[in-house]
């Protein structure tokens, strides 16, 4: 069975400090793939980043980056620089053999001036 | 529209009346997802459609909750009985290819409210 973990319920920081969103997932499969989507307050879905198991190499996009590390099963989201637009609840996302979507519970950050 | 679109935005209804979700997908979108969303919760799956292949149930809470996809387009989520603990958003997602690897596109997500 797959699980995702994101033990950090609500984080807040002051504008530009930089954050770190853990995930930690669990699964039996050899090919999986691990995703982030951000949910804003107007509630909808944004896809930001997939990532195959065969590809542990890290991810910046602008201040976004993603540090892959399958020996302890986690895909942390850093924002550098956080600005107020950031806020919203971020959700770490697994899939394996089956195609569903498995996802965390949720991180809610918020970034205040 | 470009996106998933999805009706009614809130839904409120009495415990007990049958209730219905609808899903437009993206066109040309194979695969179709329910999810729920209860307050402050993740995302709980519900049911996976795939081109012509026999749907996966296997997130569906009770046989209250039935999902149907017609002409491999537009998916209606019927609660039947509604009961005050089915109050949540209903996500609908679609993606291009079903694969695993494919980036899901989300709707705004049906409100229900039970009373």
């Amino acid at each position: 069975a797959q699980k995702v973990t994101q033990a950090q319920t609500e984080i807040s920081v002051v504008e530009k400090e930089d954050v770190t969103l853990d995930c930690v997932y669990e699964t039996r499969d050899t090919t999986y793939y691990l995703f982030w989507y951000k949910q804003p307050p107007s509630g909808e879905l944004v896809f930001l980043i997939r990532r195959n198991s065969f590809d542990e190499q890290n991810e910046i996009s602008g201040r976004y980056s993603w540090n892959f590390q399958k020996s302890t099963s986690s895909f942390n989201f850093t924002i550098t620089a956080s600005q107020v637009v950031d806020s919203a609840v971020y959700f770490c996302a697994q899939t394996g053999t089956a195609s569903k979507l498995t996802f965390g519970t949720g991180t809610r950050l918020q970034v205040t001036l | 529209g470009a996106g998933v679109s999805q009706s009614p935005s809130n839904k409120v209804t009495e415990k007990g009346k049958d209730v219905e979700l609808r899903c437009d997908p993206i066109s040309g979108h194979t695969a179709l997802y329910w999810y729920r969303q209860s307050l402050g919760q993740g995302l709980e799956f519900l049911i996976y459609f795939q081109g012509n292949s026999a749907p996966d149930k296997s997130g569906l809470p009770s046989d209250r909750f039935s999902a149907e996809r017609t002409g491999g387009s537009v998916s209606t989520l019927t609660i039947q009985r509604t009961q005050q603990e089915d109050s949540a958003v209903y996500l609908c997602a679609s993606s291009q290819t079903g694969n695993n690897n494919g980036e899901l596109f989300f709707g705004e997500g049906s409100r229900l409210t039970v009373l």
